[in-house]
């Protein structure tokens, strides 16, 4: 079936490292988003990027449409950037979103 | 604009009771979804309105019910809540409708609810 899957499920880093965050999807996409759930549980809209890079201060986002999958870099990250990360993707003929399990990110001072 | 609101945003029922969680968007947008999320874990689809007049089951649509209210609002009914419904909810809405090119999902600020 449609699948998304995200890697690595669990990341811990020093605050001022960088990360790579990978989101395979199993079909043709219309749709991909990346979404941050801070720890009070908002979800926060990062990227709409079905194609392309697009940059926003320190995170920026690559979508490779014809290989399946899609990166979330997280550059100098801060305490504040810790929280569950989730890919979600409109895959096919479907008219609803496909979400990833997360990744969990824990950012130590 | 306030995007996409919920009521309440914190719920404790008794097993057996009703209740109508709420949400509202005022982004014109088309589609509006029902999200259940339990913890560390993902979200789940409970029910969706591709557009106003229309719903259809999600992947846990069990236990609930939906009305597509008019083109803003999307509410979700627990008839006789569970236990097993205790969860955080989002409401969410995108611009979608009868296209299937994909337009930005946007979420609501959620729902606890606690059924003891």
């Amino acid at each position: 079936g449609i699948q998304v899957e995200q890697s690595p499920p669990d990341l811990i880093l020093q605050e001022g490292a960088n990360s790579t965050l990978r989101c395979n999807f199993s079909d043709s996409v219309n749709n991909l988003q990346w979404f941050h759930q801070n720890p009070w549980g908002q979800l926060i809209n990062l990227f709409y990027i079905p194609s392309g890079t697009k940059q926003n201060g320190r995170l920026s986002a690559t979508t490779v449409a014809t290989e399946r999958y899609s990166l979330l870099y997280i550059s100098s990250s801060q305490t504040t950037d810790s929280g569950v990360y989730f890919c979600a993707a409109l895959l096919g003929s479907a008219r609803q979103l496909t979400f990833g399990s997360g990744t969990q990110l824990t950012v130590l001072p | 604009n306030a995007g996409v609101t919920q009521t309440p945003k914190f719920q404790v029922l008794k097993t057996g009771q009703s209740m109508t969680l709420q949400c509202a968007q005022d982004m014109n947008h088309n589609s509006m979804y029902w999200y259940r999320q339990d913890p560390g874990m993902g979200l789940r689809l409970i029910y969706y309105s591709a557009s106003e007049g229309t719903t259809d089951k999600g992947e846990v649509p069990n236990g609930y019910n939906v009305s597509r209210l008019n083109k803003r609002e999307f509410s979700l009914r627990l008839e006789s809540a569970a236990p097993s419904q205790t969860s955080v909810y989002f409401c969410a809405s995108r611009k979608g409708g009868g296209s299937l090119l994909g337009n930005e999902q946007f979420f609501g600020p959620g729902t606890r609810l606690t059924v003891l």
